[in-house]
C-alpha cells in the first residue's frame, strides 16, 4: 500500500520566494496533519484537516503560511514570502480517524537561503 | 499546558535490552505512541497502547504504561544496530486526536 506521499523531498530557494509543499494522504484517511520539525523546537503541529476542512490552524506561525486541502487526496502548505527561519523539515501525516495512529510521509527538507 | 518529556540520549550495546522512558501530563490521553525516526526519514509508527492497558508486547518491543505516574516506557529486546534512531513518545490530547510529541531520545547501538 502506498503511504503518505510528499513532494518535493528537498527544496532550496532564496528568501522572498514562494514555496509550495505537497502531500497526498493515504486513501481513505479522513485526517491530514502538517508538522514542522526543527532542532530547536522539535515537532510542531501546524494545522490539521478533517474531511478536507481545516479544524485547527493555531500552530501556523504567521500569515505567511497557508494550507489548503481542495480534495481528499491532496493538500498543500504554502509559504509566501519565505524567510531563512522557515528552514526545517515539513512532514505531512494522515490517519483514518481521530483515534487511529497517524502515518507520516518522508518529509520535505526546506532550506531558505 | 501539555508537555511530554524524554531523556535525550541512550547508548546501548548490541544484544542488550534498551529501555526508553517518557513522562506525559494529560491524564485524559486515550492513546500513547512510540515512533521511530531514522536519519533523513519520516516518523515510523512502532507501536501504541490504549490507556486502559498496562502492557503491550509486539515481538521485540514491550510497552509499559503506568497511568498513576503518567509514565510510559519502551523496551527493545536484543537491540540491533538497525535500532539506532531517534525514538519519539507521543500522547493524544483533546477530542480531535492531536498528538503532543516529546523531544525524542537518540538511541545509539554500539557493537
Amino acid at each position: 500500500d502506498a503511504g503518505v506521499i510528499q513532494s518535493p523531498r528537498h527544496e532550496v530557494t532564496e528568501m522572498g520566494q514562494e514555496v509550495t509543499l505537497r502531500c497526498k494522504p493515504i486513501s481513505g484517511h479522513d485526517y491530514l496533519f502538517w508538522y514542522r520539525q526543527t532542532m530547536m523546537r522539535g515537532l510542531e503541529l501546524l494545522i490539521y484537516f478533517n474531511n478536507n476542512v481545516p479544524i485547527d490552524d493555531s500552530g501556523m506561525p504567521e500569515d505567511r503560511f497557508s494550507a489548503k486541502m481542495p480534495n481528499a487526496s491532496f493538500s498543500t502548505l504554502k509559504i509566501q514570502p519565505s524567510e531563512p527561519r522557515d528552514s526545517a523539515v515539513y512532514f505531512c501525516a494522515s490517519s483514518p480517524d481521530r483515534n487511529q495512529p497517524q502515518h507520516f510521509g518522508d518529509g520535505t527538507r526546506l532550506s531558505i537561503l | 499546558g501539555e508537555d511530554v518529556e524524554q531523556s535525550l540520549f541512550l547508548s546501548v550495546r548490541e544484544g542488550d535490552s534498551s529501555v526508553i522512558n517518557c513522562t506525559y501530563t494529560d491524564s485524559s490521553s486515550t492513546y500513547l505512541y512510540w515512533y521511530k525516526q531514522e536519519p533523513g526519514a519520516g516518523l515510523q509508527l512502532l507501536t501504541y497502547i490504549f490507556s486502559n492497558m498496562d502492557m503491550k508486547q509486539d515481538q521485540r518491543l514491550t510497552v509499559l504504561l503506568n497511568k498513576k505516574d503518567k509514565h510510559l516506557s519502551l523496551r527493545i529486546a536484543d537491540t540491533q544496530t538497525g535500532d539506532s534512531a531517534i525514538y519519539f513518545c507521543a500522547e493524544s490530547i483533546g477530542s480531535w486526536g492531536k498528538l503532543q510529541f516529546g523531544a525524542g531520545t537518540q538511541v545509539v547501538v554500539t557493537p
